[in-house]
């Protein structure tokens, strides 16, 4: 089973509202992932998180605040967003943080910013 | 900064025919290479990945790989018009703190029945 699920499916917010994507595996994976993809272009890395610790914080705004409750929660906190933050919203998750493990996509959550 | 270039196509093939997809990439330092299937709307579903030199081949597709000249393809044999989809190239980078996957731009592959 190489299950990630994401919620919401779509998400539709205001400049002033405060949102959060959720995202769970049950594979015991120990590395999780945000990417953000707009349309047309591939996925872009935003977080890494390695053992329930962030790793990487590929230079994102802090309106975008991720959250690793435990080993197979990942939470994205949204604050203030702008509307060029629409887009789609993969969640990933990897067995660890190796360079030969592959990563494995949940369905997203599309957000819509106005 | 470390890329992962594709060419954008659309490639259009006819139902049957063999689907060739490109990719280079710019860090020599690189272990780990992935194709990635994205179908419109939806997210990136694993194809094949790739460690060694030479071929791996998995059902129709087969994915090369030569470090030397920094360069990965995926071949599918027999396309079929549900292979219609973007396909991503990714390469696994390594750094102290952590694995970043990283995408090439992606080839839209259109097969016509």
């Amino acid at each position: 089973d190489t299950e990630v699920t994401q919620t919401p499916k779509h998400l539709v917010m205001g400049m002033t509202n405060k949102k959060s994507l959720k995202c769970e595996q049950h594979m015991g994976h120990r590395a999780m992932y945000w990417y953000k993809q707009k349309a047309k272009k591939p996925p872009e890395l935003m977080f890494v998180y390695s053992y329930e610790k962030l790793s990487i914080n590929e230079s994102v705004p802090s309106r975008f605040s991720p959250e690793c409750p435990n080993s197979s929660l990942l939470n994205l906190h949204l604050h203030a967003l702008q509307p060029e933050d629409s887009a789609l919203y993969l969640c990933a998750s990897s067995q660890a943080p190796r360079q030969e493990e592959t990563q494995y996509f949940g369905p997203g959550t599309r957000l819509l910013v106005l | 900064q470390k890329e992962v270039e594709q060419n954008s196509g659309p490639l259009s093939v006819p139902e049957g025919a063999i689907a060739s997809l490109n990719c280079t990439y710019s860090d020599r330092g690189s272990q780990s290479f992935f194709w990635y299937r994205q179908y419109s709307g939806k997210s990136p579903e694993l194809i094949m990945s790739i460690y060694s030199n030479g071929d791996k081949e998995d059902g129709r597709f087969t994915a090369q790989l030569n470090k030397a000249s920094q360069y990965v393809s995926l071949l599918i044999r027999d396309s079929q018009p549900s292979d219609s989809a973007t396909y991503l190239c990714a390469v696994n980078l390594l750094n102290q703190a952590g694995t970043a996957l990283i995408f090439g731009k992606g080839t839209t592959l259109s097969v016509s029945s």
